[in-house]
């Protein structure tokens, strides 16, 4: 099991531009979640992947922000036209349909920390 | 309405000694999970412990423990035996039983800090 990993750790930018994060879930893990976290706030759910699927979408996820997960493995989050208020820790997070069904916890990556400068 | 409730911004506890972080909840499910999670200044999130609306008894895993009280929608984990690792940003979420989607919903969180 090596975990959820995420690229890049660390992601500045000038407004503006375009960028895309990576995640590698956990090789077994159907679900997968992207996160946004703030500074001194918890994380907030983003969207949700089942397998290829992605099956629901966050209001917060505005029009320049789009996620693929081609062929049910890794998926890419990419944000256009970045703004100073997307500055954030980005999280992954998958976890498996097995057994445990809701009571299986997610399993988080590191993140990768925009800065829009 | 937040569906997660950390009131506490900050605790300090002393090492050794055992601490409180509390949690409410809101929803209208019958069936639901709750979560801790710790967050170290390294940023990754540790699952720490799961209490789920049906189970019978309060979940405990090693020096972590939760105070599920239903009536009052309150999910309070409770740390035994403080240590100086402990220190970290605390997270309760929550896990709706009819959310197809097994999304977890956060608190704000609160930051605990052990003195020596």
């Amino acid at each position: 099991d090596t975990g959820v990993s995420q690229n890049p750790r660390h992601k500045i930018t000038k407004r503006g531009q375009n960028v895309t994060f990576r995640c590698d879930p956990i090789s077994e893990h159907n679900r997968l979640y992207w996160y946004r976290q703030t500074l001194g706030q918890g994380p907030e759910f983003l969207t949700y992947f089942q397998n290829e699927a992605q099956l629901e979408k966050s209001r917060l996820l505005s029009d320049r922000f789009s996620a693929e997960r081609p062929k049910g493995s890794f998926s890419t989050l990419e944000i256009q036209r970045t703004e100073q208020g997307d500055s954030a820790m980005y999280l992954c997070a998958s976890s498996s349909q097995d057994l445990q069904g809701a009571r299986s916890p997610l399993h988080f990556g590191n993140g990768t920390r925009l800065t829009v400068t | 309405a937040q569906k997660i409730t950390q009131t506490q911004p900050g605790m300090f506890v002393q090492e050794k000694e055992a601490v409180t972080l509390d949690c409410t909840y809101d929803t209208s499910d019958q069936s639901y999970g709750l979560f801790w999670y710790k967050q170290p200044s390294s940023g990754e999130m540790i699952f720490l412990i799961y209490q789920g609306s049906y189970d019978e008894q309060n979940a405990t895993e090693g020096r972590y423990s939760l105070n599920f009280q239903k009536a009052r929608k309150s999910a309070n984990l409770v740390i035994s035996a403080s240590q100086l690792g402990d220190s970290a940003m605390y997270f309760c979420a929550m896990r709706e039983g009819m959310d197809s989607s097994y999304k977890l919903i956060f608190g704000s969180g609160t930051r605990l800090l052990v003195r020596p």
